[in-house]
Formats: structure tokens, C-alpha cells, sequence
């Protein structure tokens, strides 16, 4: 059964990096055909995908956020993390991890969503 | 960007057919996904590859398109369907998902 759930700081405020964690269970990130992505949603608004991680350690990026944008990996541990740099109130909303088909790129399982908001 | 473009919202009656649309900006070929979102739910994977139903869905979900046109079928709704439904592209990058139809039963 694959599970996935995310953690995070909850409030930070403008200038600060925010992290993230995915904690994955039910798959191995060092298997082939594999991927993790992050997608966030504000509040009341729609999905916006941020980055993919795959089995390589291959790393893909929306171009619109990339230079702000770190993701990363633990195999060991079945985490990905994804670090966001000099937040705005913009970044303000509810940020999901989700196994992902790296070769489609579709999201089949989600984690439940972590709430942060960004506030001075 | 490709622009996924999805009408705002629609209403119809329990046991109706119901068509989702999803139009693309560009070609986006048979990479079109499909999720269903509940309010205070995170979204979950519908259709993949246009016409493919996900593991577990039940098969009143239909999908199909190509090219830049795409069309969710419920068919027949149930109560239970209330929900948004995002289409998501993966031929362009970046990866893009529509603004959401709000689907809701009389």
C-alpha cells in the first residue's frame, strides 16, 4: 500500500526558505520507473506542479519557480524533500507530495497535504 | 506555458450524464490525466493517458481526446461525484493542470 505524507513548518515568514518534508511508504525511490513530485494548491485555487524527483536522481523543475526551487532525496529513509527560497505571501497554500510515473508524469497517489502560510 | 482551459462550474441532477471539458493550448497528444478533488481532500487520479481508468475507479468515469480536446464522462452521477475535477498535461513542460470544474447535484 502506498502511503505518502507531508510535513513542514506550518507559518515562516517573507525572506525565509521553507522545507519540506515527504515521507513515503510502499515503494522504493531507488526502483525503476519511479517518481516523486510536489504540487501546491492555494487556498480556494487551483494545482500547480513545482518540481519531480526520479530513481536516477533526476531532477525536473517548473522553469516559472526554478531558480527558488531544491529538490532532493533520502533512499535510505523513503523521503524527498523540496526547499523554497525567499517565500512572499504567494507562496501561502497547501503543498502536496504524490508518486509519480516518470515516464507519464501523472500523479496516482497523493499525500494528504501540508497547510503553510507565509505571514509577517 | 500550455493553458489547460475548463468551464468554471456546472449543475446537474443525480443519474444524468455529465461531460467535463478540457481544452489545451497546444497539443498536448494523449498525455491528459484527470483528477477528482472533495473539499478538504487532496486530489486523487481519475483517468491517465486520456482514456485510462485508474485502478479502483468506478466505471461510470470515462475519458477520451486527443490533440488539444478532452472530455470527462460521468456517467450516471451519483451524490457522491460532488466534487472539483482538474484535467493535468505532461507532453508540454511545464506540467500544467486546468483552473477546475466545479461539478455539483441538484
Amino acid at each position: 500500500q502506498v502511503t505518502l505524507k507531508e510535513s513542514g513548518p506550518g507559518i515562516l515568514q517573507p525572506s525565509q526558505t521553507l522545507s519540506l518534508t515527504c515521507s513515503f511508504s510502499g515503494f522504493l525511490l531507488s526502483a525503476s520507473s519511479v517518481g516523486v513530485g510536489w504540487i501546491r494548491q492555494p487556498s480556494g485555487k487551483g494545482l500547480e506542479w513545482l518540481a519531480t524527483i526520479g530513481w536516477k536522481d533526476v531532477k525536473h523543475y517548473n522553469p516559472s519557480l526554478k531558480s527558488r526551487l531544491t529538490i532532493s532525496k533520502d533512499t535510505s529513509n523513503n523521503q524527498v524533500f523540496l526547499k523554497i527560497t525567499s517565500v512572499d505571501t504567494a507562496d501561502t497554500g497547501t503543498y502536496y507530495c504524490a508518486h509519480s510515473d516518470p515516464g507519464y508524469n501523472y500523479f496516482d497517489y497523493w499525500g494528504q497535504g501540508v497547510m503553510v502560510t507565509v505571514s509577517s | 506555458d500550455t493553458v489547460l482551459t475548463q468551464s468554471p462550474a456546472l449543475t446537474v441532477s443525480p443519474g444524468e450524464r455529465v461531460t467535463i471539458s478540457c481544452r489545451a493550448s497546444e497539443s498536448v497528444s494523449t498525455l491528459m490525466h484527470w483528477y477528482q478533488q472533495k473539499p478538504g481532500q487532496q486530489p486523487t487520479l481519475l483517468i491517465y493517458l486520456a482514456s485510462n481508468l485508474e485502478s479502483g475507479v468506478p466505471a461510470r468515469f470515462s475519458g477520451s481526446g486527443s490533440g488539444t480536446d478532452f472530455t470527462l464522462t460521468i456517467d450516471p452521477v451519483e451524490a457522491d461525484d460532488t466534487a472539483t475535477y482538474y484535467c493535468q498535461q505532461s507532453w508540454n513542460d511545464p506540467w500544467t493542470f486546468g483552473g477546475g470544474t466545479k461539478l455539483e447535484l441538484k
